[in-house]
């Protein structure tokens, strides 16, 4: 079973900032967080990824809490094309299983 | 970046028949491949693991008989859907592991689309 709980959807406004939470209270010491999107009928992109720190990259920041009981994926300035299911998941191998995940709607 | 292409990206069968869908690493060696299975507005299903040379490892409730994978190089994986019916119509996607990377990107493929009739 996923380890992650995600709001089923969120809309964002074109040029804001979209900020999906992700809670994952049970994920143990060595366990990183991922973050990958899936625009319709395509594979999944990786996106982010983090242990302990905040990350950033071109694409997106991700904030972990100091407990790492729940995270922030922060798109800042969202875009038509960042519509997308985006999903948030914990583990340490290649071995990825995929939540429900949330349905971000960009609008404009 | 690394890229895993998957062929055919779309497929249509009829009831019986089987049908093979491959997974290539095109730009280096996968010593673990992964498929999963997707049905419309649902998630990633992980089906199976596949490690280059043994027998794939299947998660619990995918038949071994049903979806035959065979991992036989470090750039190829295939998944073979046998007697496919049409609840097996489903969107097939696999990923690629080098192993002991740094970047935490796993990579994944396009994606094959399966309708049986």
């Amino acid at each position: 079973d996923a380890k992650t709980t995600q709001p089923p959807s969120m809309d964002c406004a074109e040029g804001r900032a979209a900020n999906l939470p992700c809670n994952h209270s049970t994920i143990s010491g060595n366990e990183y967080v991922y973050w990958y999107r899936q625009i319709h009928s395509q594979g999944p992109q990786y996106i982010i990824h983090g242990l302990k720190n905040n990350e950033t990259n071109e694409m997106a920041s991700l904030i972990i809490t100091e407990d790492r009981k729940s995270s922030t994926l922060i798109l800042p300035h969202a875009t038509l094309r960042d519509t997308a299911v985006y999903y948030c998941i914990v583990g340490n191998t290649d071995k990825l299983i995929f939540g429900t995940g949330t349905r971000l709607q960009v609008f404009p | 970046g690394a890229v895993v292409s998957q062929h055919p990206s779309w497929v249509i069968c009829k009831s019986g028949t089987s049908v093979k869908i491959e997974c290539r690493s095109l730009d280096f060696q996968a010593t673990t491949m992964f498929w999963y299975r997707q049905f419309p507005k649902q998630s990633l299903m992980l089906m199976a693991t596949s490690n280059e040379g043994s027998k794939a490892t299947y998660e619990q409730g995918v038949e071994k008989d049903k979806f035959l994978i065979n991992h036989a190089s470090l750039t190829l994986s295939t998944l073979t859907v046998t007697s496919a019916h049409p609840e097996d119509s489903s969107f097939y996607i696999c990923s690629a592991s080098a192993g002991g990377r740094d970047t935490g990107e796993l990579f994944f493929g396009e994606g094959s689309r399966l309708t049986v009739l």
